[in-house]
């Protein structure tokens, strides 16, 4: 089974610049989740999808920050303009929707570096 | 915000003595997920255990729920040197949010 794939790995970019992650999740996964991680602290969600709908996204700093997930599937989380403090590693899980199958798998996440 | 709160932030333990987790939590729960987080790599499911389960092991795995004190821990037997890793409670809601906690650095010295 595939897991959830993430690109780019690693970015670059200078603070006020436009950045956008991928996400693939698990094939017949209904539920999407991005988290935030930075350094030293643990994962914090920023927006759950249950289908391509929004399940929550009490997190998502929404005056500079996007997501989408199209027909279900891949998803794109977006970031402008960027600033210092959104450094951080960006993680994209999935996770089953029926019954209590609840756990999620992770990809391998996107270091952000605003410099 | 963070749902759970790890304790202790540190632990370094020697190979094959046993290492202990505990994770605290504010808010009625479903089920409570561990999972282990390599450096600089994603995190991995290890264990989950439901709001009416008490005690449940998989392998060198040793996990515990009390919803009277929204509590778990998580013991490792026998550790190993691979088992040095970070590691996270994760408590899933009624909307299947999946909420962490700040983690545990586990080191395990040879």
């Amino acid at each position: 089974e595939a897991g959830v794939a993430q690109s780019p790995r690693y970015k670059i970019i200078e603070k006020r610049q436009s950045v956008a992650f991928w996400c693939n999740p698990i094939s017949g996964h209904a539920t999407l989740y991005w988290y935030q991680q930075i350094l030293g602290q643990g994962p914090k969600l920023l927006i759950q999808f249950q289908n391509n709908g929004v399940v929550d996204d009490s997190q998502l700093p929404k005056d500079r920050f996007s997501a989408e997930r199209l027909k279900g599937v891949d998803s794109t989380l977006k970031i402008q303009p960027a600033k210092l403090e959104d450094s951080a590693v960006y993680l994209c899980a999935s996770s089953m929707i029926t019954g209590m199958r609840t756990e999620a798998f992770f990809g391998q996440g996107t270091r952000l570096t605003v410099v | 915000s963070q749902q759970g709160e790890e304790d202790p932030q540190a632990l370094s333990i020697q190979e094959g003595e046993n290492a202990t987790m505990n994770c605290s939590y504010k808010t009625s729960i479903n089920n409570l997920q561990w999972y282990r987080q390599n450096s600089g790599r994603g995190l991995v499911h290890l264990i989950l255990i439901r709001s009416n389960e008490r005690e449940k092991h998989s392998g060198r795995l040793r996990v515990t729920l009390d919803t009277s004190k929204k509590s778990s821990s998580l013991l490792i037997t026998a550790s190993r040197a691979a088992d040095t890793a970070s590691y996270f409670c994760a408590t899933a809601g009624s909307a299947r949010q999946l909420t962490f906690g700040s983690g545990t650095q586990l080191t395990v010295l040879p």
